[in-house]
C-alpha cells in the first residue's frame, strides 16, 4: 500500500498569512493526488484534484502543486473560514489512502 | 441538486452485521463511481471501499477485506455497504462519496452527511 505522510499534524497561522501544507507519498504517484478540507462535524470537501486542478466553486486562493512524491497545498491569504483540517489522498492505486491530516489553527 | 444521504448506522454487538445504504439523487447515478470512507471518533479519514459505474469492479482496504462488501443498485440509485464480523475498531462515522469518474478515481466531489456505526457490547 502507498503511505501518505502529512507533517506537521498542526499548523498555526494568522488570517491573511500565506500557508503551505505539505504531503509526501511513499512511492511515485505521478499527479494522482487530491486535497480535501474538513471542518468540525462536517463531511470533507474536495478542493484540488490531479495535484493542481481547482475543483469548481473553490476560491482561487487555494492552489496545489507537486508531482512524483512531494506535493503542496497553498492558501495565498488565509480567511477566517479556512481554519480547518486538510487531508491529501492518493488515487494512483487502491487502496486510495489518505494522509493523517494537517489541522490549521489560528495563532 | 446533487444529494447523497446515508442511513443504517447504529449500535451493534461485536461479531454482528449491519448494512449501510446511500441514496443518491439529482444526477445520473449509473455514470459515477462511489466510495465509502470512514472516520473513527477524533481520528482522520480512512478510505474503505469503491465500486465503479456498473458495479463490476470493486476494491477494499485491507482492514475490511473479506468482512465488508460494497454493492450498488443502479435501478434504485442506491449504494450499499454490507458489514459482517464487526469489531470495536470499525466504530466510526461512515461517509458515502461520489467520485468524479465513472471507472477510475478522479476525486470525491459530493459527500453525504455520514452515518455513525458504534460496535460495542
Amino acid at each position: 500500500d502507498i503511505q501518505m505522510t502529512q507533517s506537521p499534524s498542526a499548523l498555526s497561522a494568522f488570517a491573511g498569512d500565506r500557508v503551505t501544507i505539505p504531503c509526501r507519498a511513499s512511492k511515485n504517484i505521478i499527479n494522482h493526488l487530491n486535497w480535501y478540507q474538513q471542518k468540525a462535524g462536517k463531511a470533507p470537501k474536495l478542493l484540488i484534484y490531479a495535484a493542481s486542478t481547482l475543483q469548481s466553486g473553490v476560491p482561487s486562493r487555494f492552489s496545489g502543486s507537486g508531482s512524483g512524491t512531494d506535493f503542496t497545498l497553498t492558501i495565498s491569504s488565509l480567511q477566517p473560514e479556512d481554519f480547518a483540517t486538510y487531508y491529501c489522498q492518493q488515487t494512483y492505486s487502491a487502496p486510495y489512502t489518505f494522509g493523517q491530516g494537517t489541522k490549521l489553527e489560528t495563532k | 441538486q446533487v444529494q447523497v444521504v446515508e442511513s443504517g448506522g447504529g449500535v451493534v454487538l461485536p461479531g454482528r452485521s449491519l448494512r449501510l445504504s446511500c441514496a443518491a439523487s439529482g444526477f445520473a447515478f449509473s455514470n459515477y463511481g462511489f466510495h465509502w470512507v470512514r472516520q473513527a471518533p477524533g481520528k482522520g479519514l480512512e478510505w474503505v471501499a469503491v465500486t465503479w459505474y456498473d458495479g463490476s469492479i470493486k476494491d477494499y482496504a485491507e482492514s475490511v477485506k473479506g468482512r465488508f462488501t460494497i454493492s450498488r443498485d443502479n435501478s434504485r440509485n442506491t449504494l450499499y455497504l454490507q458489514m459482517n464480523s464487526l469489531r470495536a475498531e470499525d466504530t466510526a462515522v461512515y461517509y458515502c462519496a461520489r467520485d468524479r469518474g465513472s471507472n477510475s478515481p478522479r476525486g470525491m466531489d459530493f459527500w453525504g452527511q455520514g452515518t455513525l456505526v458504534t460496535v460495542s457490547s
